[in-house]
């Protein structure tokens, strides 16, 4: 099992551009997440997908930010222009069932991203 | 809303014990606990849903007290490798069982 893959680890841009961060989940797992996560406001849920189709948005900052799951194995988000707030590290995390019932979720190792 | 953890950060010299609290001001589903250290993602720990299990893992033990709307996590015995920041997630029935994730306990464990 590789785990959930997230690319790149690393993203610098500068303020304006459009950035796309991408991940691969584990395969089986139903539910994908995308977490932010910065020291002022921790980790915070953005979107999260059920066999594919997104269920709740609503963590989403703006219309800035956009995700897709074009199929089971694989999803993107997209912040579109990028803003020197959005620098944050990005998770994705994957789990068999929702999270927020019994089953645990499992991280990628994040795209730190830093917009100048 | 963000469950609220104390304390904010703990330091520890191997052996000891520390206590770490998750409260919630809405009625819990389940609550997880996660460790991440520094660089690294967040790897999960342990789930304990409503009922006030407790659960453990290594040295590391959790109870619900679905009552009071609280977890607390038991770092036992400490030991080097469990520095790192610790986070709870709670989840609530009216927010759909989304995972919601406190501020973090940064814990430091020294010789």
């Amino acid at each position: 099992d590789a785990g959930v893959i997230q690319s790149p680890r690393h993203e610098v841009t500068e303020m304006g551009q459009e950035v796309t961060l991408r991940c691969k989940p584990i395969s089986g797992h139903d539910y994908l997440f995308w977490y932010r996560q910065t020291m002022m406001r921790g980790l915070e849920l953005l979107i999260y997908f059920n066999n594919n189709v997104p269920i709740d948005d609503s963590g989403m900052p703006e219309d800035r930010f956009s995700a897709k799951m074009p199929n089971a194995s694989f999803s993107t988000l997209k912040i579109q222009p990028s803003e020197p707030r959005d620098s944050a590290v990005y998770f994705c995390a994957s789990s068999p069932g929702q999270g927020g019932n019994n089953s645990p979720l499992h991280f990628g190792n994040g795209t730190r991203l830093t917009v100048t | 809303q963000q469950p609220v953890q104390s304390p904010q950060a703990v330091i520890l010299r191997e052996g000891e014990d520390a206590v770490i609290n998750c409260s919630s001001s809405k009625a819990l589903y389940s609550v997880h606990w996660y460790r991440q250290k520094h660089g690294e993602a967040p790897v999960f720990l342990m789930i304990l849903l409503k009922g006030g299990e407790q659960k453990g893992h290594e040295k590391i033990s959790a109870s619900f007290n679905e009552k009071k709307q609280q977890s607390s996590l038991y770092l036992t015995a400490s030991q080097l490798s469990y520095s790192g920041t610790y986070f709870c997630g709670t989840s609530t029935p009216a927010a759909g069982n989304k995972l919601t994730f406190g501020g973090g306990t940064r814990v430091l464990v020294k010789p």
